[in-house]
């Protein structure tokens, strides 16, 4: 199982910015795909999870109003899409497959950096 | 949202000897279904969590035997029999009993 995500990223306050996780090794639309964030110095915060197999997704209230996640199945590839962007969303991205069995995830991708400065 | 408090923050241990983390819940964890959905997570600096131990005490895929995990309801402790160098970091246990799945504080394991 492998999870490779899109680059680092700089933005600016206001901005969006859209985070890509191309999954191999496994069958895509079998497990669902979760988002979770890493403030520097921080904890794990989950973020949202979304179903290759149905598109249906499920977030977190704090992100609720400025995430939408995605996936393309043609491409085994999950994207994560964060709007209104304030230096609090600096931090680290990762995408990890969900782990129905086991509760929670089990693989994760090796995360996107991404800094909101002005 | 279900909060999980880790002790200790931070954990300075000799190579050899064993170590033990405390994980618990603001509330049960136990699920619906009869499961106990929480995990614990081993982060190396630089590099993204990787799981350990699942639903309490099942050792995930390739994890050392070293590693156990215990516990029901609101109180889960994780061992590692005997540190090695490789051990250190920082450890989370999670829960994805209930919504949205959240993550402890985090103890950081160094060598003494």
């Amino acid at each position: 199982v492998h999870l490779v995500q899109s680059g680092a990223e700089v933005k600016k306050p206001g901005a969006s910015v859209k985070v890509s996780c191309k999954a191999s090794g496994y069958t895509f639309l079998i497990y669902g795909i979760n988002w979770v964030r890493q403030a520097p110095g921080h904890g794990p915060e989950w973020m949202g999870w979304i179903s290759p197999y149905s598109g249906h997704t499920n977030y977190a209230q704090n992100f609720q109003d400025r995430v939408t996640m995605t996936t393309d199945t043609s491409t085994s590839t999950a994207y994560m899409d964060l709007r209104s962007l304030t230096s609090d969303d600096t931090a680290i991205y990762y995408c990890a497959r969900d782990s129905p069995g086991a509760g929670g995830v089990d693989f994760w991708g090796q995360g996107t950096l991404v800094s909101v400065s002005s | 949202d279900i909060v999980l408090t880790q002790t200790p923050l931070s954990s300075p241990v000799t190579l050899g000897q064993p170590a033990s983390i405390s994980c618990r819940s603001s509330q049960s964890l136990v699920n619906s279904d009869g499961n106990t959905y929480l995990s614990w997570l081993h982060q190396r600096p630089g590099q993204p969590p990787r799981l350990l131990i699942y639903q309490i005490s099942n050792r995930f895929s390739g994890v050392p035997d070293r590693f156990s995990g215990s516990g029901a309801g609101t109180d889960f402790t994780l061992r590692i029999s005997r540190v090695e160098a490789e051990d250190v970091g920082v450890y989370y246990c999670a829960q994805a009993t209930h919504f949205p799945q959240t993550f402890g504080q985090g103890t950081k394991v160094e060598i003494k």
